[in-house]
């Protein structure tokens, strides 16, 4: 699996947009960008994930560059509750044996 | 969206005893489970990858004897930690693969367990 890159640690103020961005610039064709966060104590949970195109859902936005070597997970509005460690995990989505590798990813806190 | 439940939480058990945590998906059919360990402060490591009704790949420098993987149906998979010391307590992660199309094979995790062996 390509290898990403993250900030270690960002800041955000309640009810604005959280920003985290991930590079991955040897990303392969057929890699998808997943992202995952972890809350304290908690099993990771699953939040997007795109080849391509950028992608929305209930809970956030991905934003993945042309070239594919970077994205940005977007928080529209977030919120206390978003204060975890998210995780930007390459992966090829085929296929039974292909775990998430995870990395250090970034430790957000949001701030009233 | 799709549920992965862990038990127990927690468990608290003595020195050289083993212990066994179970995964359940509970909305899907799970083909693959994984299982990780997470130390404080640390990130998630893959310890095993685990398909129904074979036996499970071991990710190197963890012991297959001594954390065992069953998979014996499509929507539970166990790890017994036998023989625990205390270096074995830990947070104990279970994830499975939905393989459903409409998924896109997105894998979802469950809750934890904390493991304190004293």
């Amino acid at each position: 699996d390509a290898k990403t890159t993250q900030p270690p640690s960002m800041d955000c103020a309640e009810g604005r947009a959280a920003n985290l961005p991930c590079n991955h610039s040897t990303i392969s064709g057929n890699e998808y960008v997943y992202w995952y966060r972890q809350i304290h104590s908690q099993g990771p949970q699953y939040i997007i994930h795109g080849l391509k195109n950028n992608e929305t859902n209930e809970m956030a936005s991905l934003i993945i560059t042309e070239d594919r070597k970077s994205s940005t997970l977007i928080l529209p509005h977030a919120t206390l509750r978003d204060t975890a460690v998210y995780y930007c995990i390459v992966r090829v989505t085929l296929g039974t044996g292909y775990a998430l590798n995870f990395g250090k990813g970034t430790s957000l806190l949001v701030t009233p | 969206g799709a549920v992965v439940s862990q038990h127990p939480s927690w468990v608290i058990c003595k020195s050289g005893t083993s212990v066994k945590i179970e995964c359940r998906s509970l909305d899907f059919q799970a083909t693959t489970m994984f299982w990780y360990r997470q130390f404080p402060k640390q990130s998630l490591m893959l310890m095993a990858t685990s398909n129904e009704g074979s036996k499970a790949t071991y990710e190197q420098g963890v012991e297959k004897d001594k954390f065992l993987i069953n998979h014996a149906s499509l929507t539970l998979s166990t790890l017994t930690v036998t023989s625990a010391h205390p270096e074995d307590s830990s947070f104990y992660i279970c994830s499975a693969r939905d393989g459903a199309a409409l998924s896109g094979n997105t894998i979802y995790f469950g809750e934890g367990s904390w493991l304190t062996v004293v």
